[in-house]
């Protein structure tokens, strides 16, 4: 089975413009969520769906959203980018209580 | 109030000798605990689960996990370090013992190993 899929890899943005980012999970899994990485706070929870309803929130602001979609890809989106919104993007899925699985993340780096 | 403590941030061994690291936990629950390691630029990998049958877990890599109630800990082991090892560790709690949410896990900080040849 092929795993978790994020893409783009990499990515450069300026402050004020959006990105959107996205993961294909693993073949079967229907719970997707989403991780931010930074150096300073570590790894915090965005989001997850679950057959395309977001089933638990984070707490980040509004600018930070996303869908999934009904072959269980998602996107998340955000909107005006502060400097501090660079860091590791990391995708999970998992199915039922099976452990997280992860993607290799994007990178972004806003200027 | 639910949480994970990886006690080190930083841990530095030379090849071949142990790693030891270290993760204390606080749950109201009977929890469920992960290792995770990761490597630069890269997403995270388990390592190893615990899910409440032994407490001494093996996992990939040759590492290994004792589940220790009477001290809430979660201590990674590896007999002898080996130059790949060098990553960063993530001790990871899932506050509710069933599938649901993955807003009721809990990462630790994270322990970055190095290894010296």
């Amino acid at each position: 089975k092929a795993g978790v899929t994020q893409t783009p890899r990499y990515l450069i943005k300026t402050r004020g413009q959006q990105v959107t980012l996205s993961c294909s999970p693993i073949s079967g899994h229907r719970s997707v969520s989403w991780y931010q990485q930074t150096p300073g706070q570590g790894l915090q929870f965005l989001f997850e769906y679950f057959s395309e309803t977001q089933r638990n929130k984070g707490n980040f602001p509004g600018r930070f959203s996303g869908r999934q979609f009904s072959n269980s890809r998602s996107e998340m989106n955000v909107s005006t980018l502060e400097l501090g919104d660079s860091a590791l993007y990391l995708c999970a899925s998992r199915e039922g209580n099976s452990p997280l699985h992860f993607g290799n993340g994007t990178r972004l780096t806003v200027t | 109030a639910q949480s994970v403590t990886q006690l080190d941030s930083h841990v530095s061994v030379s090849e071949g000798t142990p790693v030891l690291l270290r993760c204390n936990y606080s749950s109201s629950y009977s929890p469920s605990l992960f290792w995770y390691v990761q490597h630069p630029n890269k997403g995270l990998q388990l390592l190893l689960k615990y899910t409440s049958a032994a407490t001494l877990v093996k996992g990939i890599n040759g590492f290994e996990a004792e589940f220790k109630k009477s001290e809430t800990s979660f201590h990674l082991t590896k007999p002898s370090a080996h130059m790949s090892d060098a990553a960063e560790y993530f001790c990871v709690v899932n506050i509710m013992n069933y599938g649901g949410s993955q807003g009721n896990l809990i990462f630790g900080k994270g322990t970055k190993l190095s290894v010296k040849p």
